[in-house]
C-alpha cells in the first residue's frame, strides 16, 4: 500500500527564517506534486516535480525530488506571514489513475 | 475560464435524507475525482472516473454512489446521510493522456454538514 508522509505536520515559524518540509512516500513513483491549501479554501498547485533531481522553486518557496531516497522537501526561504497555509504533498500511484495525498503541512508563519 | 465548478457550496442534511453533490469541469478531462476532507485532516479518495461511463472506487466509497454520463459531469449522490460523512468535499479533473505529467485541478468545494 502507497504511503506518503509529511513532516513536520504542524510548523510555527518566524518570519525571515528559513526551514524545510519533508515529503517521504514509499513507493517507486517518479512523479510528486505540491499543494497549497488557505483555511477553508481549496487546493493550490504548486509544483510538478517529474524526474528524480528535479527543482522548481517559485518566489521564497523551492521544491526538488530525490526518488532513488523516495523524498521530496519544499524549502522555505525568509518566510512572510502570506505563506502561512497548509502544504500538502501527492504522489501518482504506479499502475492506477489515483492520487496520494500526504497527511500536509500546516505552516504558520509569525510576524 | 471556469475550470472545476461544484455545487451548492453550502448543505445541512438531516440524518437519512439523500442528496447529489454536482461537479462540472469545461477543460475536457477525462479523469475525474470525488475527495473528502475532515477538519484538520488530508484528502480521502471516494471515487474516481476515467471516462465516460466508467468509475471506480477509492479509498472510502461506502455511502456514496457516482455516474459518469458525461466528460463534463461527475455527480457525487450520498444515500441516507449519517453524522460521519459531514465533511468538506472537493472534485478535482486532471488532463488527458499522460494524466501524471499536470496536476489536478479542484474545485471550491461543498461543505456539507449532516446533522
Amino acid at each position: 500500500e502507497l504511503k506518503v508522509e509529511q513532516n513536520p505536520l504542524f510548523l510555527s515559524m518566524q518570519e525571515g527564517k528559513n526551514y524545510t518540509i519533508y515529503c517521504n512516500y514509499s513507493t517507486t513513483s517518479d512523479r510528486l506534486y505540491w499543494y497549497r491549501q488557505d483555511p477553508g479554501k481549496s487546493l493550490e498547485s504548486l509544483f510538478v516535480l517529474l524526474s528524480n533531481g528535479a527543482v522548481k522553486q517559485e518566489g521564497r518557496l523551492m521544491a526538488s525530488l530525490d526518488t532513488k531516497a523516495r523524498l521530496s522537501t519544499l524549502h522555505i526561504t525568509a518566510a512572510v506571514h502570506d505563506l502561512s497555509a497548509t502544504y500538502f504533498c501527492a504522489v501518482d500511484d504506479p499502475g492506477t489513475y489515483k492520487y496520494i495525498f500526504g497527511t500536509g503541512t500546516r505552516l504558520k508563519v509569525l510576524a | 475560464n471556469a475550470g472545476v465548478t461544484q455545487t451548492p457550496k453550502f448543505r445541512i442534511l438531516k440524518i437519512g435524507q439523500s442528496m447529489t453533490l454536482q461537479c462540472t469541469q469545461d477543460m475536457n478531462h477525462n479523469y475525474m475525482y470525488w475527495y473528502r476532507q475532515d477538519p484538520g485532516m488530508g484528502l480521502k479518495l471516494i471515487y474516481y472516473s476515467v471516462g465516460a461511463g466508467i468509475t471506480d472506487k477509492g479509498e472510502v466509497p461506502n455511502g456514496y454512489n457516482v455516474s459518469r454520463s458525461t466528460t463534463e459531469d461527475f455527480p457525487l449522490r450520498l444515500e441516507l446521510a449519517a453524522p460521519s460523512q459531514t465533511s468538506v468535499y472537493f472534485c478535482a479533473s486532471s488532463y488527458p493522456g499522460d494524466y501524471s505529467n499536470q496536476p489536478q485541478h479542484f474545485g471550491d468545494g461543498t461543505r456539507l454538514s449532516i446533522l
